[in-house]
C-alpha cells in the first residue's frame, strides 16, 4: 500500500533556484522522512520530522509537516546541479510496525 | 567501514530459477528490510525483519522467500513462482523507528 504520495511527480529548474517538492499520506503517523537517491542507487536519508514537529533544517534543506492536511513539504534552496536525484517521502504508521512505506517520488533535474 | 552491502549489483535469471540476493549489515541493527523497484516508481515492501529468526511479510511477499538466522544477514531469495521478477532491489536496515540506511541495490533482469 502506498501512504505518501509526492508532488509533482517531476520538477525541472535552472540552477540557484529553490525547488518545492510536497508529500500526502493517508493515516496518523509518528514520523516523516524524507530520501534521495541518485540514479540506479540505493537511497540516503536526508532528514526526519516527528509529528509533534512543524519545521526542521538541515543545511539547505527545509522541511515542512502539517499534520492536520496530512502533507509535507521539502524545500531544497540554491539548488545544484548535483541535486539532481529523485526525492521520497516515508512514513510510519503510527502505533504500527517499524516499516516505512515510501512515496512514488520526485523526480529533480537542477539544469546548470 | 560500517554500512550495508549487498550483493551482485546485477543478476540474471533464466526461466523456472531461484536466484538469491545477498544482504549484509554490520551497523549493527535489529531490523532489515527488502524493497523492490520498478522504473519511475517508488518502493514495494517485500519482508521486513525486526529480529533474527523472525519476519513479517510486506506488501509484495508473493515469489520471494527469506531468512534472518543472523543478526547481520538478510538473503532474498527471488523464486519461480514471481513471474515478473525484472526490478532493482534494496536492502535496508534500521533501529527503531528511525532512518534507514541502504544498499547499493541489485538489477535483477530476466534472460
Amino acid at each position: 500500500s502506498q501512504q505518501g504520495e509526492e508532488d509533482p511527480q517531476a520538477l525541472s529548474i535552472q540552477e540557484g533556484e529553490n525547488a518545492t517538492m510536497n508529500c500526502s499520506y493517508k493515516t496518523s503517523i509518528n514520523n516523516l522522512q524524507w530520501y534521495r537517491q541518485n540514479s540506479g542507487r540505493g537511497l540516503v536519508h536526508l532528514i526526519l520530522i516527528r509529528s509533534n514537529e512543524r519545521e526542521k533544517h538541515s543545511g539547505r534543506l527545509r522541511v515542512t509537516l502539517d499534520t492536520s492536511k496530512k502533507s509535507s513539504s521539502l524545500l531544497i534552496t540554491a539548488s545544484r546541479a548535483a541535486d539532481t536525484a529523485s526525492y521520497f517521502c516515508a512514513t510510519d504508521v503510527e502505533g504500527g510496525s517499524e516499516k516505512l512505506v515510501f512515496g512514488k517520488g520526485t523526480k529533480l533535474t537542477v539544469n546548470p | 567501514d560500517g554500512g550495508i552491502t549487498q550483493s551482485p549489483k546485477y543478476l540474471f535469471r533464466k526461466e523456472g530459477q531461484n536466484v538469491t540476493l545477498s544482504c549484509e549489515q554490520n551497523l549493527n541493527h535489529d531490523a532489515m528490510y527488502w524493497y523492490r523497484q520498478d522504473p519511475g516508481q517508488g518502493l514495494r515492501l517485500i519482508y521486513y525483519s525486526q529480529i533474527v529468526n523472525d519476519f513479517q511479510k510486506g506488501d509484495i511477499a508473493e515469489g520471494y522467500s527469506v531468512s534472518r538466522e543472523k543478526k547481520e544477514s538478510f538473503p532474498l531469495t527471488v523464486t519461480s513462482a514471481q513471474k515478473n521478477p525484472t526490478a532493482f532491489y534494496l536492502c535496508a536496515s534500521g533501529q527503531g523507528a528511525g532512518k534507514l540506511f541502504f544498499g547499493s541495490g541489485t538489477q535483477l533482469s530476466v534472460l
